[in-house]
């Protein structure tokens, strides 16, 4: 059985830039949702995705968006990055209906500059 | 508005002390809590409750919800330095898992 899995692992961008970070679900998972974890704080809920579409969002702007595809891998999408876009970002998949039950990956250590 | 307030922020042991971790929640639609355990990167998961009153147990880790006040706690009995990490707690209300800051546990020899 394979782990949630995520790349890159580190990523450095400059303020404006636009970046794509990208998740692998564990086999037989088919819902995948998105967290951001800043130094010191506890992840924060940006959105899930079932059969790919958006199956809820939290309290993020617009600029940042996601992708899942058929084999439910999903990617996270952030435009016009920001200092404060700087943080841990957690996938994690689950069972369709078992949502709470969810398996995280390593993380995409993002620093924005 | 929907919180979950963990208590304390942090905390420093020496081996052998037992630790209680705090976790109050203010959600709407609760379903369930979970206790993870966040060493580097993945946290990884330690417990679900979704009953109040019945204790889950692994090893020397244990925890309980009481959905009448709205908190739980997590014990860790015997501590040893590999139960240094960050405790998080979280709440799910079907799509949202909601997080709270964390204890951050010191375990020194």
């Amino acid at each position: 059985e394979t782990g949630v899995t995520q790349s890159p692992t580190h990523l450095i961008k400059t303020r404006g830039q636009q970046v794509t970070l990208r998740c692998s679900s564990q086999s037989g998972h088919n819902t995948v949702s998105w967290y951001q974890q800043a130094l010191g704080q506890g992840p924060q809920f940006i959105f899930q995705y079932y059969r790919e579409e958006e199956n809820g969002r939290g309290n993020f702007p617009p600029r940042f968006s996601g992708l899942q595809f058929p084999n439910y891998s999903s990617e996270l999408n952030v435009n016009a990055l920001e200092l404060d876009d700087s943080a841990l970002y957690l996938c994690a998949s689950s069972p369709r209906g078992a949502g709470d039950t969810q398996y995280f990956g390593p993380g995409t250590r993002l620093t924005v500059l | 508005e929907d919180k979950v307030v963990q208590s304390p922020l942090s905390l420093v042991v020496h081996e052998g002390d037992t630790v209680t971790l705090n976790c109050s929640y203010e959600v709407t639609n609760f379903r369930s809590l979970l206790w993870y355990k966040q060493e580097k990167k993945a946290p990884t998961f330690l417990f679900m409750l979704t009953s109040s009153g019945i204790e889950k147990k692994s090893g020397r880790l244990s925890s309980i919800l009481d959905k009448k006040e709205l908190f739980s706690i997590l014990n860790i009995t015997a501590t040893q330095t590999g139960d240094s990490a960050v405790y998080l707690c979280a709440v799910y209300n079907n799509n949202d898992m909601r997080f709270g800051a964390g204890t951050r546990l010191t375990v020194k020899p």
